[in-house]
Parts: C-alpha cells; sequence; structure tokens
C-alpha cells in the first residue's frame, strides 16, 4: 500500500528564514506527486504536480523538488501569509485508480513577523 | 466564481439522523471525489466517481451512499450517522485520470454528530 510520510509535523520560522519541507513517499510506480496548502478551514489548494526524479517547480517563494523517495518544497525568505498546512499527496501508476491520491499528514508551518 | 462548492458548510445533528452533503463542480471536469478528513487532518479518499459512474470505493461503511445525478454533481448520503463520523468530508474534482489529474478541493463540510 502507498505511503507518504511528512517532517517536520510542525514548522516555526521567523519571516525571510528560509527552510524545507520533506515528504517521503514509498508507491510501486510514481503517476504524480503532489502539494497542496491548506488554510485552517478551508479546502486544500493545489500547488505543484511533479512527474519525475530531478523534476522542480517554483511558484512565488515555493520550489518543489523531486527524488525516487522523497519531494521537498524550499521555501525561501518566507511571509507571515506563507503560514498554512502544506500536504504532500502522491498517485500511483494502477491503470484503473481514476486519481485516488494518498495524502501524507502534512506540516503546519507557522511563520512570525 | 466558485470552482467546487458544497452545502452545507457546517452540519451539527443527532446520532442515529440521516443527513446529506452536496457538491457541484463549474469546472467541466468529468471526474469527482469525496474526502473525509479526520482530527488529525489526514485525507483520506472515500469514494470516486467519473461520468457518474462509481470508480473507488474505499472501504467505507455502508451506511455512506454517494449519488451523481450528473457530471456536475457528487452529493453524499449518510445513514444512521454514528459519533465517529464527526469529520470535515471534502469534495474534489479533477478531469480524468490520464492528463494531469489535479484534483481541485471544495471548502469541506463539517459534521459534528453529537
Amino acid at each position: 500500500e502507498d505511503q507518504v510520510t511528512q517532517s517536520p509535523e510542525a514548522l516555526r520560522l521567523q519571516e525571510g528564514e528560509s527552510s524545507s519541507l520533506n515528504c517521503s513517499y514509498t508507491v510501486s510506480g510514481l503517476r504524480g506527486l503532489f502539494w497542496y496548502r491548506q488554510d485552517p478551514g478551508k479546502g486544500p489548494e493545489f500547488l505543484f504536480t511533479l512527474y519525475s526524479a530531478g523534476e522542480e517547480k517554483e511558484k512565488e517563494r515555493l520550489k518543489a523538488t523531486l527524488t525516487k523517495k522523497e519531494s521537498f518544497l524550499h521555501i525561501t525568505a518566507p511571509k507571515p501569509e506563507d503560514s498554512a498546512t502544506y500536504l504532500c499527496a502522491v498517485r500511483e501508476n494502477r491503470g484503473t485508480s481514476y486519481g485516488k491520491l494518498t495524502f501524507g499528514q502534512g506540516t503546519i508551518l507557522t511563520v512570525h513577523p | 466564481d466558485t470552482a467546487v462548492s458544497q452545502t452545507p458548510k457546517y452540519l451539527v445533528t443527532q446520532m442515529g439522523n440521516d443527513k446529506s452533503i452536496k457538491c457541484e463542480q463549474n469546472l467541466g471536469h468529468d471526474t469527482m471525489y469525496w474526502y473525509k478528513q479526520d482530527s488529525k487532518k489526514f485525507l483520506k479518499i472515500m469514494f470516486s466517481y467519473n461520468n457518474k459512474e462509481l470508480i473507488i470505493n474505499e472501504t467505507v461503511p455502508n451506511r455512506f451512499s454517494p449519488k451523481s445525478p450528473d457530471k456536475a454533481h457528487l452529493n453524499l448520503h449518510i445513514n444512521s450517522l454514528e459519533l465517529g463520523d464527526s469529520a470535515v468530508y471534502f469534495c474534489a474534482s479533477s478531469q480524468g485520470e490520464l492528463r494531469s489529474g489535479t484534483q481541485y478541493f471544495g471548502p469541506g463540510t463539517r459534521l459534528t454528530v453529537l
């Protein structure tokens, strides 16, 4: 069965203090690794999809990278508005899974001014 | 414009009652999903429909019955509610599996069973 583990569970940063979130996964064949952001009381908001090892994607202060076993979400010079729970999910390469995502437990990021 | 919407936002009810949650998407997607997020924030898939056909059913009690009247709607009916059903339920949609497969989520329905 797919497994997704995120670390750390919670991360506190000062504004401007760069850091990384980790997502380790175990799947029989990866068909996409997804990063979402979730604010309190809201639904997950899509950030990135990565498909193959070595792929990188960037959006503002966020950069996602992928290896064969893990993905990192790098946050450069974070601002308080980056505070949220960041969720990682994988989709396995199974013929009829029709988009089943397996989520990690999330990393709660708090950025202090 | 709201892409994926759910009603109601909050639902408080007594044990044993039957309740429904509605979901609508205006993205033109052909696949819709129901997820449950428990108190530990784990998001777990419950059901998936593709073109009104049930595709994924993840070991969910048969008290939960999804219904898809058309591609844009996926409703969730829950019979004989139990305390353990308290959670946040999210609807999501995507355009098939063979394309990007990006799932877009609704705002969630917080269900509290007393």
